[in-house]
């Protein structure tokens, strides 16, 4: 089966630096993604790894190990807006899959 | 202009009605998905279609059938409903089968049995 962590829970302040990780054991990965989902809304798509590194996209960065299993996302200036569930998801290389973790709550407090 | 819509955005039924979800996306997407989200906010897959093939089928009970009756629909038939059944359900889709590509969700249906 697969195996997707991440915290529950998280707070941080207005203006901060907050990472969120996840670790994962599946097999046929195939790519690491990151999704932000506000209450009651659709999680929509922030940003992939498919490769070990770091990406940056403006504020979010997301970060890659493939032989730890593990990936973060770095979330700079934090605003107020980005209070939301933040969910990451593997993709599999074997019939276009997806599994998603339990998400991170984010409180962004001022 | 909406990319994914879902049909209706809220549902409330009885135990043992059968109802219907439909999906439709107008992005030219591959491959469509069915998800449930419990009330722990956990985003679980249920189905996947590629090209009018299913390709995932988790284990999800026989109550649920997908049905696609061409590559921009994926409707998704509940029969019997069940207590547990409540929850809010999104159709997703991606192009196609590369690493890089991110799935678009729908804005969800939320599904009430009582």
């Amino acid at each position: 089966g697969q195996n997707i962590d991440q915290p529950t829970e998280m707070t941080a302040t207005e203006g901060a630096i907050v990472q969120i990780n996840c670790t994962y054991q599946t097999s046929g990965f195939n790519g690491l993604f990151w999704y932000q989902q506000h209450a009651g809304e659709a999680p929509t798509f922030l940003s992939y790894n498919v490769l070990d590194g770091l990406e940056e996209k403006g504020r979010f960065s997301s970060f890659l190990s493939r032989s730890k299993g593990y990936s973060y996302l770095l979330l700079k200036e934090l605003q107020m807006k980005d209070s939301a569930s933040y969910l990451c998801a593997v993709r599999l290389n074997t019939g276009n899959q997806f599994y998603f973790g339990t998400g991170t709550s984010l409180t962004v407090i001022p | 202009d909406t990319a994914v819509s879902q049909t209706p955005k809220y549902l409330v039924t009885q135990m043992g009605n059968d109802k219907s979800i439909k999906c439709e996306q107008n992005l030219g997407h591959d491959t469509m998905y069915w998800y449930k989200q419990d009330s722990k906010k956990f985003l679980k897959i249920m189905f996947s279609y590629n090209n009018k093939e299913l390709i995932i089928n988790e284990t999800v009970p026989n109550r649920f059938s997908p049905k696609s009756p061409d590559k921009a629909h994926l409707n998704l038939h509940i029969n019997s409903l069940e207590l547990g059944d409540s929850a809010v359900y999104f159709c997703a889709s991606s192009q196609g089968a590369a690493a890089t590509y991110e799935q678009y969700f729908g804005p969800g249906t939320r599904l009430t049995v009582t």
